[in-house]
């Protein structure tokens, strides 16, 4: 069964500074794709940043990018240049691609808090 | 402008009654899901559905029911089998189950 671990709870980083949130999953297939989702205390889910597994570029989006290392089975988030507005819950998720494919799959969470 | 929407916001049920949240979507998506959201776990699949009239349970679905009977529209039913129905629930939608998300902005379910 695939499964994803957050296992940092909550982080903090100052204004300005930046921050690697991490995640790894397990899993036996080859193709997926994998999230980052943000949830502020408005608790609306956003998609922060996307990866597909056959691509080698990690993929970035403005101040978010992402360290993709498909061999270890590691998804980490960097957040650069780190904004009030981005505190937030982060959630790592996962999605296989193929004949069994149905789901989106969550980690725990980490509670990101941004100080000034 | 294209989104989702779920109602009500704020849900109050007393013990033994069913309830239904409401989920619309006009983004055209084929693929619509339910998740269910307790303190200190992540998000847990309740049922998602592909296809109009075709839907499939998830990890978590006793205790629930849906149907899907417009492309737009996926109602979650909680019923009295669910035995701790308090939580937050949200729905998403996506193109295609090979697609990222987008989800609504949640119902608050309290049982008193």
């Amino acid at each position: 069964a695939q499964t994803v671990t957050q296992s940092q709870p909550e982080m903090s980083v100052q204004e300005a500074e930046t921050v690697t949130l991490s995640c790894t999953y397990d899993t036996s297939e080859n193709n997926y794709y994998l999230f980052w989702y943000k949830q502020p205390p408005s608790r609306q889910m956003i998609l922060v940043i996307r990866q597909e597994a056959y691509k080698q570029q990690n993929a970035t989006e403005n101040r978010f990018s992402v360290n993709f290392q498909k061999a270890a089975k590691s998804f980490s988030l960097k957040i650069s240049d780190s904004q009030l507005g981005d505190t937030a819950m982060y959630f790592c998720a996962f999605m296989n691609v193929g004949y069994n494919t149905d789901k989106l799959i969550f980690g725990t969470g980490t509670r990101l808090q941004v100080f000034p | 402008d294209g989104g989702i929407t779920q109602s009500p916001k704020y849900l109050f049920r007393k013990e033994g009654q069913n309830v239904t949240l409401s989920c619309e979507q006009n983004l055209n998506h084929d693929a619509m899901y339910w998740y269910r959201q307790d303190p200190g776990q992540g998000l847990r699949l309740i049922y998602y559905s592909q296809i109009v009239n075709d839907f499939q349970k998830g990890d978590i679905a006793e205790g629930y029911s849906v149907s899907r009977e417009k492309k737009e529209s996926f109602p979650l039913t909680v019923t009295s089998a669910q035995k701790n129905p308090t939580a937050f629930y949200l729905c998403a939608s996506s193109r295609t189950l090979y697609t990222e998300a987008f989800f609504g902005q949640g119902t608050r379910l309290t049982v008193v």
